[in-house]
Formats: C-alpha cells, sequence, structure tokens
C-alpha cells in the first residue's frame, strides 16, 4: 500500500529544546519526499526535500532531516526550537509504479509541534 | 509572481449545491493536485492532472470531479454537496520530468462548510 505515516500526533517540547518529528514511508513511496509547515490559517510551506544525493538535508529555519533508505524514514529535527516553531508539519512523498515516478504526491497526517516557553 | 490561486477563499453551502473552486497557476507546472484537509487526517488526495486533458483519481476521489482544460487551470467541482465535504481544500502544483522534480506549490485554501 502506498503510505506515508508520520509516527506522532502531537509533540509538545520546551523552547531551546530539541525536537524530532518521525516521518515512514511505505516501499512504493519513491525517495522523492518533502517536509512541509502549516501555520495557523495558512497554506503549506516547503521546509526540505530530499530528492537524491547526501542523506543528510538541511532546510529553511534551521530544521534538517536525515533519509534513511534501510529504515525507510525521513526524521525531521530542529536542534534548538523557538515559540515561533509551534505549527502542523506534514511529511510527503512521491509514489512510485511500475514505469516510475508518477508524480502523484501523498501526505502523512500530520504532526502537530507545541513549543512551550 | 501570484503561484497559485484559489478561488473563493470561503464559501457555504447547502445540502444538495453544486459549485466550482478555481485553481490557477503561472509557472507552467504539469502537474496539479487537489487535497482537502480534515481535522487529525492529515491532507488526502482528491484527484491530480499529469497534464492538460489527463486527470486520475486520487484517495478521496467520491462526490467530486474535475477537469483540466488548459495548462494553467484545474478546477475542482462538487455536484450535490453533502456535509461530509464540509472541509479545507487545497490545490497545489508541480513541475516533474525525468531527472527533474520540484516540490509542490500550494494555494492559500477553500473554507468550505456545507450545512
Amino acid at each position: 500500500a502506498q503510505s506515508v505515516t508520520q509516527l506522532d500526533s502531537q509533540v509538545p517540547v520546551f523552547e531551546e529544546a530539541p525536537v524530532e518529528l518521525r516521518c515512514n514511508y511505505s516501499s512504493s513511496v519513491s525517495v522523492y519526499l518533502f517536509w512541509y509547515v502549516q501555520y495557523p490559517n495558512q497554506g503549506l510551506q516547503l521546509l526540505l526535500k530530499y530528492l537524491s544525493g547526501s542523506t543528510l538535508v538541511k532546510g529553511i529555519n534551521g530544521f534538517e532531516a536525515e533519509f534513511n533508505k534501510s529504515q525507510t524514514s525521513f526524521h525531521l529535527r530542529k536542534p534548538s526550537v523557538h515559540i515561533s516553531d509551534t505549527a502542523e508539519y506534514f511529511c510527503a512523498g512521491k509514489v512510485l509504479s511500475d514505469s516510475g515516478n508518477t508524480g502523484k504526491l501523498i501526505f502523512g497526517q500530520g504532526t502537530t509541534l507545541q513549543v512551550k516557553p | 509572481n501570484a503561484g497559485v490561486t484559489q478561488t473563493p477563499k470561503f464559501r457555504i453551502l447547502k445540502i444538495g449545491q453544486s459549485m466550482t473552486l478555481q485553481c490557477t497557476q503561472d509557472m507552467n507546472h504539469n502537474y496539479m493536485y487537489w487535497y482537502r484537509q480534515d481535522p487529525g487526517m492529515g491532507l488526502k488526495l482528491i484527484y491530480y492532472s499529469v497534464g492538460a486533458g489527463i486527470t486520475d483519481k486520487g484517495e478521496v476521489p467520491n462526490g467530486y470531479n474535475v477537469s483540466r482544460s488548459t495548462t494553467e487551470d484545474f478546477p475542482l467541482r462538487l455536484e450535490l454537496a453533502a456535509p461530509s465535504q464540509t472541509s479545507v481544500y487545497f490545490c497545489a502544483s508541480s513541475h516533474t520530468r525525468t531527472g527533474l522534480n520540484t516540490e509542490a506549490f500550494f494555494g492559500q485554501g477553500t473554507r468550505l462548510t456545507v450545512v
């Protein structure tokens, strides 16, 4: 089955603490993987993407993610969070077919990051 | 530089009414998508299109129709609105060709309430 799974629905963390948001993808999802952020009442904004190359990907606002093919994971990390990082975060991936990348883009369920003072 | 534009931003429909959510992009992207977002459910793909004249079903297509007559436009049609279609709808586009895959760019969303 095609799926992108975010393992935590909510992650509470104190300001300046490190955080990891977990994402796993199924084998029918390609290695084109993305993390998006959504602030309240806004659209989705790209944080970072993995298409190929180095497995450690750096994005905006100090976020980074590591692609792990053997564990089919693409976890998002930040070493020190700010109050302004409070938002919903979505992991997404493009679906493969027998002939390659379909371009179909599916999302995980989302993780709400709550940064407390 | 408009990107992806959705209209309207808000709409209230009565059960059984129909409406079209408009989406247009000015980036010459070949792929376009419609998603719905419900609390705790993430974004579910309704329909997508790989180019003008070509559309395909996503994860939750029932109750919706789409068309793609031009590269720029990808309207979503609700024929008989039901309360279960109350949601926030997002349109997105991306450029996908062999060796070149961009991320999806999103519109600001349409908040639809069916009463």
